[in-house]
């Protein structure tokens, strides 16, 4: 069975360029996350789904991010403008029950 | 401040070792789980624990969680090369009533490094 499918794996842009990560969740999964991994403050929770809405964005670090869940079978998260402080791996994972959450590969974001 | 406080950041030991890794909280969690990541992918399950005192083990580790469910460890005996990655504990918070709340918490994770 197919995993959480992430892409790109790795995207390198400048600053003030959008950004476009995209997450395809394991077929029936009704809850979809977005992490983001740094050295510093290791894996944050951006924002999370149910069922395909928003329902803790708390963790978005500003309004420069957004995120979409336009259906159970993709989402995106989109920066615009970027900075290099966004530079991190991004994460999604999906879940069906509360307590076990599968994670993607990840996209390796670097801003320059 | 982290919720979740692991310890120790690094470890680097030789095969055949074994090693412990602690994951303490000042709060009480309804439950804690570790996670293996390794390079360039996302992080997997290994274990969730749920009632304080449980111990669990998986081949080689065995997973405890505290009495007063705020803290976990993860013991390893006779590492391997294989074991190699970070280990990261989460878990969700519980508010007085017990109730779990708010979302998936981690710690910072613990690099492994088990050399042949």
């Amino acid at each position: 069975d197919a995993g959480v499918i992430q892409s790109p794996r790795h995207e390198v842009t400048e600053m003030g360029q959008e950004v476009t990560l995209r997450c395809k969740p394991i077929s029936g999964h009704n809850s979809l996350f977005w992490y983001r991994q740094t050295m510093m403050r290791g894996l944050e929770l951006l924002i999370y789904f149910n069922n395909n809405v928003p329902i803790d964005d708390s963790g978005m670090p500003e309004d420069r991010f957004s995120a979409k869940m336009p259906n159970a079978s993709f989402s995106t998260l989109k920066i615009q403008p970027s900075e290099p402080r966004d530079s991190a791996v991004y994460f999604c994972a999906s879940s069906l029950v509360k307590y076990t959450q599968y994670f993607g590969p990840g996209t390796r974001l670097t801003v320059l | 401040t982290q919720l979740l406080e692991q310890s120790p950041q690094f470890l680097s030991i030789q095969e055949g070792e074994n090693l412990t890794v602690y994951c303490n909280s000042s709060s009480v969690f309804s439950s804690l789980q570790w996670y293996r990541q390794e390079p360039g992918e996302g992080p997997v399950l290994l274990v969730t624990v749920v009632t304080g005192g449980e111990v669990k083990k998986l081949k080689r580790l065995t997973f405890q969680f505290g009495d007063a469910r705020k803290d976990s460890s993860l013991h390893i005996t006779a590492a391997q090369p294989g074991d190699t990655g970070l280990y990261l504990c989460a878990g969700y918070p519980t508010n007085a009533g017990g109730t779990s709340y708010g979302k998936l918490t981690f710690g910072q994770g613990t690099i492994l490094t088990v050399h042949p």
